[in-house]
């Protein structure tokens, strides 16, 4: 059982360069997020999905665009990299209903843009 | 907006020994969830142990504890006989009940990075 899954693990952009993070979870999860994780800021939310086809803003939206064409994958793209969004990118999924359920992640994406 | 605040950037202890974590929170709601995770070099996010705010019996997980006061917006998370194994990075989260725009989020501290001495 592979949990959640990120493609790649690093990567390196040049300032506009576009590329997209794969997120895959195989555990039927509802919703899935995709975070950022800078020094001293802890995790944002960037953007997240609630069911196959949707999507919403978080956080921090500027910059990303999101799809989820299907229920275990959430893509992550960024069509004009800046050095702003070097960072360390977080997805997790999580059951639909509330209570304690809690978020799974996937081992992280590190991304530079120089 | 709920907010967390972590006001221990860097925490040590030595093996074996206690250490306790702070954690405050803002928000307005009555009812919600707060977590701690740990985040080792491997950057995996594990999830430590969680507290229903509605429960006025602290969360324990093994050697891990929580201290929740809620009427102090305070959520503390106590490590016994630390091991070499829990150095890294900890995150205390908070979560409302309320479902917005379809979903339960994630607030995040800051983070606070615990070393272990032999």
């Amino acid at each position: 059982n592979a949990g959640v899954t990120q493609t790649p693990k690093f990567r390196v952009l040049k300032t506009g360069q576009s590329m997209t993070l794969l997120c895959a979870q195989d555990m039927n999860h509802e919703y899935m997020y995709w975070y950022r994780q800078d020094p001293g800021m802890g995790l944002r939310l960037i953007h997240y999905s609630v069911g196959e086809g949707t999507t919403a803003k978080g956080e921090v939206p500027d910059g990303y665009n999101v799809s989820r064409l299907k229920k275990q994958n959430f893509l992550l793209g960024l069509e004009s990299a800046a050095p702003s969004q070097t960072s360390v990118y977080f997805c997790a999924s999580s059951y639909r209903t509330g209570g304690t359920y809690e978020q799974y992640f996937g081992p992280g994406t590190r991304l530079t843009v120089t | 907006a709920q907010t967390v605040t972590q006001s221990q950037p860097e925490m040590s202890v030595q093996e074996a020994e206690t250490v306790t974590l702070s954690c405050t929170y803002d928000t307005s709601e009555s009812d919600y969830y707060l977590f701690w995770y740990k985040q080792p070099p491997s950057r995996q996010m594990i999830l430590v142990i969680r507290q229903e705010a509605y429960k006025q019996q602290n969360a324990t997980e093994n050697r891990f504890s929580v201290n929740f006061q809620k009427a102090a917006k305070s959520f503390s998370l106590k490590i016994s006989d630390s091991q070499l194994g829990d150095a890294a990075m900890y995150f205390c989260a908070y979560r409302g009940s309320y479902i917005i725009q379809g979903a339960q989020k994630l607030v995040f501290g800051q983070g606070t990075r615990l070393t272990i001495n032999p």
